[in-house]
Order: structure tokens, then C-alpha cells, then sequence
């Protein structure tokens, strides 16, 4: 079993709709959650941080933690064609550590 | 945040011959990390470049390998050693950006590799 898990989609929506995308995660010691965005033939750019549970919320996106269920999630809301990339969750467990990445879920916004 | 240049940004190349990737910071840095993505995989962290000291290697990948060096405090390189198929991918250095708090990390567009 993976330490964390994501669906690689393709996920495709139209332009306007709000976009779920998830990653569970088997290692209760992580305690930092990011999200990340990557363009096609791009690197990573970080997108929402969060620390332990929680919302945060940044213009049209909002991260959530739930560590009891360890599972995260990044709304995206009024969905543009410029959202589309893949979506790459992150996680370590502390100051120092290595990041754990899940596999990105790829979504496509369609007009 | 740091800017990060990369380079190449990709090349073909022939099976058992070496590559050396670059990677060139704005400003000084602590560390430097080197990760591997492969198709339908998730970033994979090769190793830690530290100035001053050797590279910290994570399990499944080996110095022979993967040398790194790490001559100052805004530049790394790694090489892809005595490569076959199975290294084709793209390779991203990446930094840490903010103090100890701050998990945010700032990659390079990365180096897409195909070995041929």
C-alpha cells in the first residue's frame, strides 16, 4: 500500500463547476499538507499549505484536512480553463522531512 | 520565492552513457533536493545535496548511480550514470523556500530524459 494515495483521474469538468479532488494517506505522523499545480512540461508550483486539520481557503481554492480520517481535499470553485494541469498532493510529517507526493490527479476544464 | 534554472530541459540519450543535470538558485539555499517522476508515478525524492557535505541518498538509489554535487550555496548538479531505458524520466531539483515553519518548495521545470 502506498503511504498516500490519489486518484490520476483524467477528470474532466466544464468551466463554472466546482472540482473535489482528494488524497488519503496511511502515515498518521505527517502533520504538513500541500497542494500542488503542474503544468504540462512544467515543474510543481505550490498552491495551498496547511497545517494539521483545518480549512484554509485562498480565492477560488480551499484546502482541507481531516486527520482523524486522514484524508485531504482541494475545492476548486468557478473552475476556468486555466485550472487545467495536474494536481499533485504533499505531505511530511515535520520541519526537515521529505515530502511523500501522490501520483496527481489530472484535470481538464473545458469551455 | 527562489527561481530555479534548470538545464538541459530535455535530451536523447544513448544507453550506457551519463548525463549531467544543472540546477542554478537565485539566492543562497541550505539544501537542495533532486526527485524523479515517472509517468503515472509520484515525485520521488533521489536525494538530499547539502553544501559542505555529501549527499544524503534515499533508499532505492545509490551514489554510483546518482552522483551529486553540491559546490556552493546556489548550485547542484546530478548525474544519471551508466543510464539504461528505465531512467527515462523527468528529473526536478527543487529548494525550500520560507524558515522551518514554511513547507513550501520551489522546483525547476525539470529535465525530461529519454534513454534510447
Amino acid at each position: 500500500q502506498k503511504e498516500v494515495e490519489q486518484d490520476p483521474g483524467p477528470l474532466s469538468v466544464p468551466e463554472g463547476a466546482i472540482v473535489s479532488l482528494n488524497c488519503t494517506y496511511s502515515n498518521s505522523a505527517f502533520q504538513y499538507f500541500m497542494w500542488y499545480r503542474q503544468y504540462s512540461r512544467k515543474g510543481p508550483e505550490l498552491l495551498m499549505y496547511t497545517y494539521s486539520s483545518g480549512n484554509k481557503e485562498d480565492g477560488r481554492f480551499t484546502a482541507q484536512v481531516d486527520k482523524s480520517s486522514k484524508y485531504i481535499s482541494l475545492f476548486i470553485r468557478d473552475s476556468q480553463p486555466s485550472d487545467s494541469a495536474t494536481y499533485l498532493c504533499a505531505m511530511s510529517a515535520g520541519g526537515g522531512n521529505k515530502l511523500t507526493f501522490g501520483t496527481g490527479t489530472q484535470l481538464k476544464v473545458e469551455l | 520565492s527562489a527561481v530555479i534554472s534548470q538545464k538541459p530541459s530535455r535530451d536523447i540519450c544513448q544507453r550506457g552513457t551519463s548525463l549531467t543535470i544543472q540546477c542554478q538558485v537565485d539566492s543562497q539555499v541550505t539544501m537542495m533536493f533532486w526527485y524523479r517522476q515517472q509517468p503515472g508515478q509520484s515525485l520521488t525524492l533521489i536525494a538530499t545535496a547539502n553544501q559542505g557535505s555529501e549527499a544524503t541518498y534515499e533508499s532505492g538509489f545509490v551514489i554510483d548511480k546518482f552522483p551529486i554535487s553540491r559546490p556552493n550555496l546556489t548550485f547542484s548538479t546530478l548525474t544519471v550514470s551508466n543510464m539504461s531505458p528505465e531512467d527515462s524520466s523527468i528529473y526536478l531539483c527543487s529548494v525550500t523556500t520560507g524558515g522551518a515553519s514554511v513547507h513550501g518548495y520551489t522546483f525547476g521545470s525539470g529535465t525530461r530524459l529519454t534513454v534510447v
